[in-house]
């Protein structure tokens, strides 16, 4: 039982516009999120993260939205530059999980920025 | 400030032998996760520790170990290695002091684990 999905496996954009990627859950214990980028050969890097007593957060061209209604997250980069090709993971956690070791990742979505 | 280090980058081995991968967290965190990483089935997670306790276990069958030292460091074990385990194998710290602590893991790049 897949409990974080990710449903598009990729995600094409043109640089200068927006990339929007998503991702829903099933588990209403979840209470933290967070999105990480991946290159190949390298480790996932932390990008930005979403408690759930908000709808939003901001990083700099990084927007995650949280709709708990829904059970549905999204990650916003505006604008796209070729640099943010790479694949993208929505992780989230539980407090029956105790502490911040154990998430449970989407399958991520591969997205490409063309020039 | 050094981020997690993995080692090896890379390893082969053959089935029925048993792997040590280490991994050396950030200076000061204290909780070290290992996560397992495979085409079919994503970003896996296998253990967490902290203080040299085991805090957290998924759903990997007991071949797969690990344990932490007093200086953080931790190292995972596998033994009796079967083809299916190879994967890329992650090792993640965060600061992880209390249960509210929603401190983000950064993660290294991994071990890349081949079993012929």
């Amino acid at each position: 039982d897949q409990q974080v999905k990710q449903n598009s496996p990729s995600l094409s954009v043109q640089e200068g516009r927006i990339s929007i990627l998503n991702c829903d859950y099933t588990n209403s214990m979840f209470d933290y999120f967070l999105w990480y980028k991946k290159y190949p050969a390298e480790g996932p890097t932390f990008l930005i993260s979403i408690s759930s007593i908000k709808d939003k957060n901001e990083d700099g061209r990084f927007t995650v939205f949280l709709n708990k209604s829904a059970k549905h997250l999204s990650l916003h980069i505006v604008p796209s530059q070729p640099g943010d090709s790479a694949v993208y993971f929505c992780a989230a956690s539980a407090p029956i999980y105790n502490q911040g070791g154990k998430l449970i990742f989407g399958q991520g979505t591969e997205l490409s920025v063309k020039p | 400030k050094a981020g997690v280090t993995q080692t090896p980058r890379y390893l082969i081995k053959t089935r029925g032998q048993q792997v040590t991968l280490s991994c050396s967290p950030i200076s000061g965190h204290r909780s070290v996760s290992w996560y397992q990483q495979t085409p079919g089935q994503g970003l896996q997670f296998l253990f967490e520790y902290f203080s040299e306790t085991q805090r957290n276990k998924g759903n990997f069958p007991g071949r797969f170990s690990g344990r932490q030292f007093s200086n953080s460091r931790s190292e995972m074990n596998v033994s009796t290695l079967e083809l299916g385990d190879s994967a890329l194998y992650l090792c993640a710290s965060s600061w992880g002091a209390t249960p509210e602590d929603n401190s983000p893991l950064h993660f290294g790049n991994g071990t890349r684990l081949t079993v012929t």
